[in-house]
């Protein structure tokens, strides 16, 4: 059973385009996460959700929207992508509320922007 | 500013030699402190984490990390390293209150050689 799951796995697609990577967790949490990690390995906090809400809003580009249906999914819109987007994006849930703040993450999604 | 500093960004280590991967943390208050090793291609997953109380914890994989308070340090441990231990390992640290938001530190490359 996959707790954090991202879709897709790897995208490619170039500049200008419009692309959605989606997440979905079912550990029942109620805080989940988007993360960008560069090619350096540095991970930073761009956004977080809490039952739909959103808490952390990171200096991220407008262009980067997320979007939370219900607290089992997040998903991270990106508009008129640029080089520099390049990157793996990780999205993390935890129960922060009940004291679990501990962060358990998806697999990634490797996006190269050509 | 908060901050979390891992000074090594890379160690190799020699399979069945002893491993100590350093973290120090600068917050205004002591956060809660975790442990990630991230394999190639692979997410993150949780090693071990502090909260508080007894300042030497275990963790999975045969890992363990001491919290010092004087020197604001959250060290990892692992007495004999096996080759499997090759990997990307991250400390981070949250606050205990607000938004319980994540700081990772730029990760240490472990390498093991056989």
């Amino acid at each position: 059973d996959t707790a954090v799951s991202q879709t897709p796995k790897y995208l490619v697609t170039q500049m200008g385009n419009d692309k959605s990577i989606k997440c979905e967790q079912n550990l029942g949490h109620d805080t989940m996460y988007w993360y960008k990690q560069d090619s350096k390995k540095f991970l930073k906090i761009m956004f977080s959700y809490n039952n739909k809400e959103l808490i952390i809003n990171e200096t991220v580009p407008n262009r980067f929207s997320p979007k939370s249906p219900d607290k089992a999914h997040l998903n991270l819109h990106i508009n008129s992508l640029e080089l520099g987007d390049s990157a793996v994006y990780f999205c993390a849930s935890s129960q922060v509320f009940r004291g679990g703040y501990e962060q358990y993450f998806g697999p990634g999604t490797r996006l190269t922007v050509t | 500013a908060q901050s979390v500093t891992q000074p090594d960004i890379h160690i190799t280590v020699s399979e069945g030699a002893s491993l100590e991967l350093r973290c120090n943390y600068s917050y205004g208050a002591t956060p809660y402190l975790f442990w990630y090793v991230q394999s190639p291609g692979q997410g993150l997953q949780l090693l071990l984490k502090y909260f508080s109380g007894d300042t030497l914890v275990q963790g999975i994989k045969g890992f363990e990390a001491e919290f010092k308070r004087s020197q604001s340090s959250f060290n990892l441990r692992k007495p004999s390293v096996h080759w499997s231990d090759a990997a990307e390992y991250f400390c981070a640290a949250c606050t205990t209150s607000g938004t319980y938001k994540y700081i990772f530190g730029t990760g240490t490359r472990l390498k093991v050689l056989a």
